[in-house]
Formats: structure tokens, sequence, C-alpha cells
């Protein structure tokens, strides 16, 4: 592994269903953001994590949830998609202190139908 | 709330121009991020900046904190420059980033 890795890339996915993205960093960057994107709105921040055990909301929060237990790993957890769920979502984690250089995975895309 | 201006939204260019993507927020910030997202690609950082200027190879970004105003520019162009372009911005932590909705550039061979 190098950077952020995000899996699954790709995810169709009925409404009503849980659904966890995965994220993964092996930099040892202690700060990790989840964003959404969607045509025509930009990059918005869903959560947030400073440090491992510690966790905050972005600007969009309602609907998702995550955890940081350890440095590495920030899992996203839609406990109950629904369809305006539907967008591409991207993890990304800073270097050096929590305004450093932001580093981004490849992406997961979901459909919720 | 801190806005963030991005222009043009889209941009065209012929091989070989210099190309300027401009960035106006609203509120005093610490940093001042530029962003580069090819088709279907990741996302990528190209700047991190505070103040002044930075470059690298033909990319050069430039930041006015008291005009609250940042520049993308770069100098000649290539098709594969074709992308989109993100500029970021906010006080303190990431996580008070706000974000432009970025400016495609499309660059013809």
């Amino acid at each position: 592994i190098a950077g952020i890795t995000q899996a699954p890339t790709s995810q169709i996915l009925a409404a009503g269903r849980r659904m966890t993205l995965r994220c993964t960093q092996d930099m040892r960057h202690n700060a990790m953001y989840w964003y959404r994107q969607d045509l025509g709105l930009g990059l918005r921040l869903i959560h947030y994590s400073n440090t491992a055990g510690t966790t905050g909301k972005g600007e969009v929060p309602d609907g998702y949830s995550v955890s940081r237990a350890n440095t590495d790993d920030f899992p996203l957890t839609l406990a109950s998609a629904v369809p305006s769920q539907t967008s591409v979502y991207f993890c990304a984690s800073s270097s050096g202190s929590q305004t450093g250089e932001l580093f981004f995975g490849e992406g997961s895309r979901l459909t919720v139908l | 709330k801190n806005e963030v201006e991005q222009s043009p939204q889209n941009l065209t260019a012929q091989e070989g121009e210099f190309i300027t993507i401009n960035c106006s927020y609203s509120v005093g910030i610490s940093a001042l991020h530029w962003l580069q997202q090819h088709p279907g690609g990741g996302i990528v950082s190209l700047f991190m900046l505070s103040s002044g200027k930075k470059k690298h190879g033909r990319l050069i970004a430039t930041i006015n904190i008291q005009e609250k105003h940042s520049s993308l520019h770069i100098t000649a162009s290539h098709p594969r420059d074709s992308a989109v372009y993100i500029c970021a911005a906010g006080g303190g932590s990431n996580y008070k980033l706000t974000f432009g909705k970025g400016t495609l550039l499309t660059v013809n061979p």
C-alpha cells in the first residue's frame, strides 16, 4: 500500500441497506477526512478525525458515521442508505499538523437505488 | 462562513498558451490549497500556500492576502494539463476548508 487506499471503488446499493466505505493510509498521518463530491457543489466535508480516537462533524454529516480506532483506518458508514447519498466519496489525510498538505484516495462511486 | 469563488468555470486553450485560473475568498484564511482532478480520476494536491508565490515545474501559484485572491498559472500548457482545478481556502485546521466548485480546463493540441 502506498498513500491512501479506498474500497470499494464502485458500488450499487439498494435504499435502506447498510454500507461501509473503507479508507486506509500508510503515511502515519494524524488527520483524516471524508468528503462527498457532487456535480455543481464541489467537495463537502462529511466527517473528520484529527487523531486516533477522536472524530468531528463536517458540513454534511447527517446519515453518516465514522470511527477512528487507530491511525491508519477511517471507515465511513451509511447506516440506512438513501438515494440522496448517491455521490463520489473521497477519503483524505493531511501531513504534519491539521493544516498540512492534503492527500486523497482514488474515490468510491456509490449509487443508491 | 467562508465563500470561495473560482473563475472561470470553464476554460479552453490551445497547446502552448499561458493559463490563469482565479480564486477569491471572503474571510481571512491561514492556508489556500490548489488541487487537480483528471476526468474520472483522483484528486492531487498541487500547492498549499499562505503567502507569496510557489512554483513547481510549469505551474505557479500566487496569493494576495490583502485582496483575498489567489491565482494558478500554467505556462506552456499541454493537453495533459486538461483537468478540473480546485481551490480550497480556510483558517486554522483543514476541516475548516471551503472548496470552490472547480475550473474545468481543456487544452487542445
